[in-house]
């Protein structure tokens, strides 16, 4: 069974600093990974989608790499800023479900 | 376009009542799938459907049924609600199976409370 953590469980940052958000999984034999967005009340947002052929995907202010061998993943976000305050989920895929990590809670202190 | 529509957003139950989470795409999707959240474990996955017709389990699918009559919509009935059931449930959709690709839309969520 794929098991999916996310550390630290939160985070808080002072604006302009750069963001650094970790996850690890157990079986290597994925499909892709994705990094999603939550803010309170509301659904998942998908950030970045890396495919397991690829080692990572840019996206504006964000970068997301991906490292099958070591069950690894890090989401990168650059010069935060207050608006990135939000619950960071990573998700990895295999044919027909995605697995979750229960999720960094991050705080951008303006 | 509204995407993917979840309804009920809060619903409180008693034991022992049962109920229908709505979901509805209006993206053509085949895919959809329904997830609950509970705080500290992430996103589990309850029941899916890969086309109108076909369903299948998940993760965790005691205590719930599910029926996909048209590609819209795909709806989660609780049977006999449980404390236990009470979470946040999340139905998403993707063009096609959600782990194998392509982005999958998720609903804003339905807060259920069983007392």
């Amino acid at each position: 069974k794929q098991e999916v953590t996310q550390i630290p469980a939160a985070l808080s940052v002072p604006e302009g600093e750069n963001l650094v958000l970790n996850c690890s999984f157990t079986d290597s034999a994925i499909y892709n990974l994705q990094w999603f967005r939550q803010d309170p009340g509301k659904g998942l947002t998908s950030l970045l989608l890396i495919q397991s052929s690829q080692r990572e995907q840019t996206s504006g202010r964000l970068n997301a790499s991906l490292d099958k061998s070591s069950g690894r993943s890090t989401l990168y976000i650059a010069a935060s800023q207050p608006g990135d305050s939000a619950t960071y989920l990573c998700a990895v895929g295999n044919d027909y479900k995605l697995s979750f990590g229960a999720g960094t809670t991050v705080t951008v202190r303006a | 376009n509204a995407g993917v529509t979840q309804t009920p957003k809060f619903q409180v139950l008693k034991t022992g009542q049962s109920m229908t989470l709505q979901c509805a795409q209006d993206m053509n999707h085949e895919y959809m799938s329904w997830y609950r959240q509970d705080p500290g474990m992430g996103l589990r996955l309850i029941h899916y459907s890969v086309g109108a017709g076909i369903t299948d389990q998940g993760e965790v699918p005691n205590g719930y049924n599910v029926s996909r009559s048209t590609t819209e919509d795909f709806p989660l009935r609780l049977l006999s609600a449980a404390p236990s059931q009470t979470s946040v449930y999340f139905c998403a959709s993707s063009y096609s199976r959600g782990g194998a690709g392509n982005t999958i839309y998720f609903g804003e969520g339905s807060w259920l409370t069983v007392v």
